[in-house]
């Protein structure tokens, strides 16, 4: 089956700084990437998504990029923001309906 | 509003005995999933629905049933509880089109301890 992995585990930057996250994935028949943030005593929440016709999608200050014959998507957030510390989770969709999950990667940003 | 439900937030039970966390969407979502979060292994999915009386194993479906009678309801159900089972557990839908599948909306959890 499909696998996920996430690195790295734990990212520490400066307030206005960048952050990238990457995940690679296994299979090459996933065709669509979420990217989540899970606050504190949350459930997940969609930041931006990239499915497999696309190499890169931006929402102000988050980008996703897609590299299918790599398979691996990253995540870039620019000039960060101390309420962007959280925990991200990418995940990989194949076979069009099973969602797997990276370990998760927890971002502080510092101020 | 639009949200997911579930119910209930925290469940401290005992091995062996029976219990269900109810899930419900008001967004008429097609596709409804359960997934458990441990520490370091991130989020798995348990198990999914496309839509009413169609579901499928996700990852770690072992001990767990579901069951899709309603669009809006999407119920997990852990007949003989076990220790292992011990988690945080989301629910989650969202729309499903031809070009696959829309924002995933997921609710608050469900800390599950089995003693």
């Amino acid at each position: 089956g499909e696998n996920v992995e996430q690195h790295p585990s734990t990212l520490s930057v400066q307030e206005g700084d960048s952050a990238v996250i990457k995940c690679t994935y296994s299979d090459s028949a996933s065709n669509y990437f979420p990217w989540y943030k899970q606050e504190l005593g949350k459930g997940p929440q969609l930041i931006i998504d990239i499915r497999s016709n696309v190499g890169e999608k931006k929402d102000q200050r988050i980008a996703v990029t897609l590299n299918k014959t790599a398979k691996h998507f990253s995540l870039h957030i620019t000039e960060t923001q101390p309420e962007d510390s959280a925990v991200y989770f990418c995940a990989a969709v194949y076979y069009g309906q099973n969602f797997v999950f990276g370990p998760g990667t927890r971002l502080s940003v510092l101020p | 509003e639009a949200q997911v439900t579930q119910n209930p937030r925290y469940l401290i039970t005992v091995t062996g005995k029976k219990l269900t966390v109810t899930c419900s969407q008001n967004m008429n979502h097609e596709y409804m999933s359960w997934y458990r979060q441990d520490p370091g292994l991130g989020l798995r999915q348990i198990y999914y629905s496309m839509n009413v009386e169609v579901t499928d194993k996700g990852d770690v479906p072992e001990g767990y049933k579901v069951s899709r009678k309603e669009k809006r309801n999407f119920p997990l159900i852990l007949e003989s509880p076990s220790p292992n089972q011990t988690s945080l557990y989301f629910c989650a839908s969202s729309l499903w089109g031809a070009g696959g599948p829309g924002e995933q909306f997921f609710g608050p959890g469900t800390r599950l301890t089995v003693l």
